[in-house]
């Protein structure tokens, strides 16, 4: 079975720059999380879909993040303007409803 | 909301020994505590986990236990090895889908 699929990997922008990542989950699963995991923290949760609708975006910075997933599978997650306290590890998981997160590579992204 | 606090960040460990990582919660309403390591450049894995109506549960060299009373819960790792070097974080489900993350351990064993 093929895992949670992430890209870029890495990514380096200038500060006030926009930048989005992408993330294919596993088939069938119709749960979808964004996390930010900043270097020597756990990862922090972003946004979380069902299917395609929001189940929760509550610690989404919302006046420069913004998330989609507009057919219920694959989802993008943008940063517009970026800011040096962006730089992060950013995961996407998904899972079955109410069943075990599977995490993806994660994109690190440097913002300079 | 729900906080979880973990202990040690760093652990050094001689190959053959045991790791103990330990967690506490803030929210006596979460009932599902997994465990994840995370390798370099790596998504976070599931290694095990712990449902709050069970004290105590194993995988091999894995267990993880539970206090719902005092609201911590353990991972025990026995006979390391080399391998086992990595970030292990502990979390906590506030809510459905909601995973609460420790700030994580940085296990070293040491041949």
């Amino acid at each position: 079975e093929a895992g949670v699929a992430q890209s870029p990997r890495y990514k380096i922008i200038e500060k006030r720059q926009s930048v989005a990542f992408w993330c294919n989950p596993i088939s069938g699963h119709a749960t979808l999380y964004w996390y930010q995991q900043i270097l020597g923290q756990g990862p922090k949760l972003l946004i979380q879909f069902q299917n395609n609708g929001v189940v929760d975006d509550s610690q989404l910075p919302k006046d420069r993040f913004s998330a989609e997933r507009l057919k219920g599978i694959d989802s993008t997650l943008k940063i517009q303007p970026a800011k040096l306290e962006d730089s992060a590890v950013y995961l996407c998981a998904s899972s079955p409803p109410h069943e075990e997160q599977f995490f993806g590579p994660g994109t690190r992204l440097t913002v300079l | 909301g729900e906080n979880v606090e973990q202990h040690p960040s760093t652990l050094s460990v001689q190959e053959g020994d045991s790791a103990v990582i330990k967690c506490t919660y803030s929210d006596s309403a979460s009932n599902y505590f997994p465990w994840y390591k995370q390798e370099l450049g790596k998504g976070p894995q599931l290694i095990i986990d712990i449902r709050s109506n069970v004290g105590e549960k194993k995988d091999q060299r894995i267990a993880v236990t539970l206090n719902k009373t005092a609201k911590h819960f353990s991972l025990h790792i026995t006979e390391t090895q080399p391998e086992d070097s990595a970030v292990y974080f502990c979390a906590a489900w506030e809510s459905w889908g909601k995973l609460q993350f420790g700030a994580g351990t940085q296990v070293v064993v040491t041949p």
